[in-house]
């Protein structure tokens, strides 16, 4: 069975900041990775996903995450964070294909502050 | 983008009695899925759902759980009976199936409270 972790319940960041969102996944095969979005009261968003290739994937709204396989690892990344980036992350993974049932970690909400 | 729709957005019931949830997925779909996220906690899969049949699901899809999606009209999730454990916000989502293409859209959820 596949497994998803992500440490950071909460990140504070300041606008303008970078921002690196971290995931780690366990999952004994070629994993389907994702990261999704969350606003208040919508459905999850998809910002990216991976299965092969070059291992840094771009998303929208200026989102990419890296894949290091040796590290089982696939962090979310964001040059600079805007107010509007206020929200729940969560990183995801799935077994077989994009359509299979996805494992999902517990989330991390990012909070932007002024500078 | 695609929108996947939630009917309704909250639900309130007695323990013991039946509820529907329902899901308008995304028109030209193909593939059906039922998550759960217990407040506080992490969404975790239930089901997923094609071409009338169960394709996978989770140790929490109990016995008191059902799918079906009767042609051309919403994918349901029924729980009979319901128990004080199944509060929680339900998000169907849905996709193509067509394979690196693939992607989950969700919904905006089904908020039950069993009382």
């Amino acid at each position: 069975a596949q497994s998803v972790t992500q440490p950071d319940a909460r990140v504070t960041v300041s606008e303008g900041a970078s921002l690196q969102l971290r995931c780690k996944y366990s999952y004994s095969g070629t994993p389907y990775l994702f990261w999704y979005v969350q606003y208040p009261r919508q459905g999850l968003q998809l910002l990216l996903k991976y299965y092969s290739g070059d291992p840094v994937v771009q998303g929208v709204n200026g989102f990419e995450a890296e894949f290091i396989k040796s590290n089982s690892s696939f962090h979310l990344r964001k040059a600079s964070v805007h107010w509007s980036d206020s929200a729940m992350y969560f990183c995801a993974v799935s077994a077989w294909g994009f359509a299979s049932a996805l494992t999902f970690g517990s989330g991390t909400k990012v909070i932007p502050c002024l500078p | 983008g695609p929108k996947v729709l939630q009917i309704p957005s909250h639900q309130i019931i007695d323990m013991g009695q039946m509820v529907t949830l329902n899901c308008d997925p995304v028109s030209n779909h193909l593939y059906f899925y039922w998550y759960k996220q217990i407040l506080g906690q992490q969404m975790e899969f239930l089901v997923n759902f094609y071409n009338g049949k169960v394709m996978e699901k989770s140790k929490l899809f109990k016995d008191q759980f059902s799918v079906e999606r009767p042609d051309g009209s919403y994918f349901t999730l029924k729980i009979q009976p319901t128990a004080l454990e199944d509060s929680a916000v339900y998000f169907c989502a849905s996709s193509t199936l067509t394979g690196v293409q693939d992607t989950q859209y969700f919904g905006p959820g089904t908020r039950l409270l069993v009382l």
